[in-house]
């Protein structure tokens, strides 16, 4: 079965700064991975997918995520953190022969000014 | 549409009462997905269709709960007899096709259903 963890429950940075959030998975064959953001009450927003080809992924809103089939990770970066950046995170994997998403648990974003 | 829609917002029933949520997919998407968000921020997927066919219905807890897309109809997904268990947000969300390029699936803003 495949899975999605998101070690981190929060994170905090200051406006301006670098901003990463974690996700990492386990999956048979090759993963297809994709972050999305939730606003408080809406619905999810995708951000960016990664399926074959560059490591590195760019996204919405200046986001980006590198894969790293090693480490089986699928880290979400930003160079510049916004206040407006502050949001739940969700990394997903899909399922490669239904295409149902699984989720990881979610990541807590805070941009402090 | 650009949007998939989702109606109605919010959702009270009563224990034992039955609930229907609609979705309206975006305009030329074939899939259509239904994910249940409880508390804790956590995901479970529900059931898919491709256009008005049942494609995985391995979530679905088959006792109370239903769904369908039929031609030229918003999709639905139907509680029979709700439980308190099944608060939670509902979202939907729609791909245009299968394949690398086109299966993004694009969420709609939910409908949050408050069973007391």
């Amino acid at each position: 079965a495949q899975s999605v963890a998101q070690p981190e429950d929060q994170v905090n940075v200051a406006e301006g700064n670098p901003l990463t959030v974690k996700c990492t998975y386990s999956v048979s064959g090759n993963p297809y991975l994709f972050w999305y953001v939730q606003y408080p009450n809406r619905g999810l927003q995708f951000l960016l997918k990664y399926i074959t080809g560059d490591n590195l992924v760019k996204g919405s809103y200046g986001f980006e995520a590198e894969f790293n089939k090693s480490q089986t990770s699928f880290h979400l970066k930003k160079p510049s953190a916004l206040v407006s950046d502050s949001a739940l995170y969700f990394c997903a994997v899909r399922d490669i022969l239904y295409g149902k998403l699984t989720f990881g648990q979610g990541t807590i974003l805070t941009v402090h000014p | 549409g650009e949007e998939v829609a989702q109606t109605p917002k919010h959702l009270v029933r009563g224990e034992g009462q039955k609930a229907k949520l609609y979705c309206a997919p975006i305009k030329g998407h074939s899939y259509v997905f239904w994910y249940q968000q409880v508390l804790k921020n956590e995901f479970k997927f529900l059931i898919s269709f491709q256009n008005e066919n049942v494609f995985d219905e391995t979530g679905m807890p088959k006792e109370r709960f239903s769904a369908k897309c039929l031609p030229n109809s918003p999709c639905s997904l139907e509680i029979q007899a709700t439980k308190l268990e099944d608060s939670a947000v509902y979202f939907c969300a729609s791909s245009q096709s299968w394949g690398e390029s086109t299966d993004t699936q694009y969420f709609g803003p939910g409908t949050r259903l408050t069973v007391l």
